[in-house]
Formats: C-alpha cells, sequence, structure tokens
C-alpha cells in the first residue's frame, strides 16, 4: 500500500541534542512538507520541498533543518537552536496530478524534549 | 488579523445531531477551501475540498464556501461518534502553501 511513513512515533530528547525524524513515501508524489502541531495552534509550516535538492522555509524555519536528497525522502533535524521542540511532527506529500490542497500526512512523530 | 480563523471549540453533541463548523478567512485571493479531519494521534486526512463558492456535498457532508462574506462551513448531518475527531480548516492560492485553521474538537456522544 502507499503512503507516508513517519519514525519514530515517540522520541525523547536531551536538552542541547540534535534529532533528526525521518519521513518517506512511495506515493510518487513530488512535493513533501514538515508541519509542527501543538495544542490549540493547528499546523504550522516548517520547510517545504517541491523537487528533489530543493526546499523552502515555511512559517517557522528557525531551529530547523531540512534535505532532499532522494524523490521518496524528506529528513527534518530539530536542531538545540530550537528553543521550544516539544510537539507532534507531521510530514505530508502532495502531487502536482491531485488538487492543489490535497495532502496526504503521515501518522506523526511525538518528540519530547526532558 | 489572522489569515485563517477557527474556534478551536470543544463542541460536544448528542447523536444524530446537525453539527456545523465554520472558518473565516481574510485574504479575498484565497482559491481553494479544504476540510481535513485529523483523529486523535494520528495525522489529518483530507474530507472535502471545494474550489468555488456554494455547496458541495458528499454522503453526510456539506461544504460550504462563501467568497463574498469569507465564511467556509462543514456541515455534517446525523453525527455519529465515528466523528468525534478534530476537524481543520485549509484555505490556499494558486502555487503556496496551505494555512491550517486551529482546528475545533468534536465530540459525539451516544
Amino acid at each position: 500500500d502507499g503512503g507516508i511513513t513517519q519514525s519514530p512515533k515517540y522520541l525523547f530528547r536531551k536538552e542541547g541534542q540534535n534529532v533528526t525524524l525521518s519521513c518517506e513515501q512511495n506515493l510518487n508524489h513530488d512535493a513533501m512538507y514538515w508541519y509542527r502541531q501543538d495544542p490549540g495552534q493547528g499546523l504550522r509550516l516548517i520547510y517545504y520541498s517541491q523537487i528533489v535538492n530543493d526546499f523552502q522555509k515555511g512559517d517557522i524555519a528557525e531551529g530547523y533543518s531540512v534535505s532532499r536528497e532522494k524523490k521518496e525522502s524528506f529528513p527534518l533535524t530539530v536542531t538545540s537552536a530550537q528553543k521550544n521542540p516539544t510537539a507532534f511532527y507531521l510530514c505530508a506529500s502532495s502531487s502536482r496530478d491531485r488538487g492543489p490542497g490535497e495532502l496526504f500526512f503521515g501518522e506523526g512523530s511525538r518528540l519530547t524534549v526532558l | 488579523q489572522k489569515e485563517v480563523e477557527q474556534d478551536p471549540g470543544p463542541l460536544s453533541v448528542p447523536e444524530g445531531a446537525i453539527v456545523s463548523l465554520n472558518c473565516t478567512y481574510s485574504n479575498s485571493a484565497f482559491q481553494y477551501f479544504m476540510w481535513y479531519r485529523q483523529y486523535s494521534r494520528k495525522g489529518p486526512e483530507l474530507l472535502m475540498y471545494t474550489y468555488s463558492s456554494g455547496n458541495k456535498e458528499d454522503g453526510r457532508f456539506t461544504a460550504q464556501v462563501d467568497k463574498s462574506s469569507k465564511y467556509i462551513s462543514l456541515f455534517i448531518r446525523d453525527s455519529q461518534p465515528s466523528d468525534s475527531a478534530t476537524y481543520l480548516c485549509a484555505i490556499n492560492q494558486a502555487g503556496t502553501a496551505l494555512i491550517f485553521g486551529k482546528g475545533t474538537t468534536l465530540s459525539v456522544s451516544s
């Protein structure tokens, strides 16, 4: 079955450590996205990539980094510079063949900083 | 003014009730309007989308867009306990990323 796989589902990190969240899709979608979700805040865009080897900052990119070396993979690194990293992180993808607002989401990764 | 405003609720209704969920937006350039449903601890899934003013119906769900008032709605008829989730409106214009509302948490009791 095609879909988006995020790992790990739960992650604990000590302050000052970098952590990388994995996102893999086998939908053959060109665009991929990372969102952060906090209680009562909705989804906020961190980074997005429309093609391999290219990505753009979203609304809250500070303290995060990404790479897009392969079409199917879009890992997110939460660096020690991110002041409030505890959150639910969602990866999504979309295709030019579908509607402009049709995103397919993974199950999410919950990061807790101790 | 935020680009999308959505009342977070929570909203509690009995089974069988008609539910109305709403969002307002500020930029008249927005062209595409979506509703996503998110169950607890899961990723959102697209429920409905519409690109024009008017109504769009899919089973028990109706999406309504009023561009003149910059107001979008999602109606759920004959609500079921399985409809208990957070509903997020999302909007954008061509070539731009989606902007999400904060989500409304709905609880349907049997």
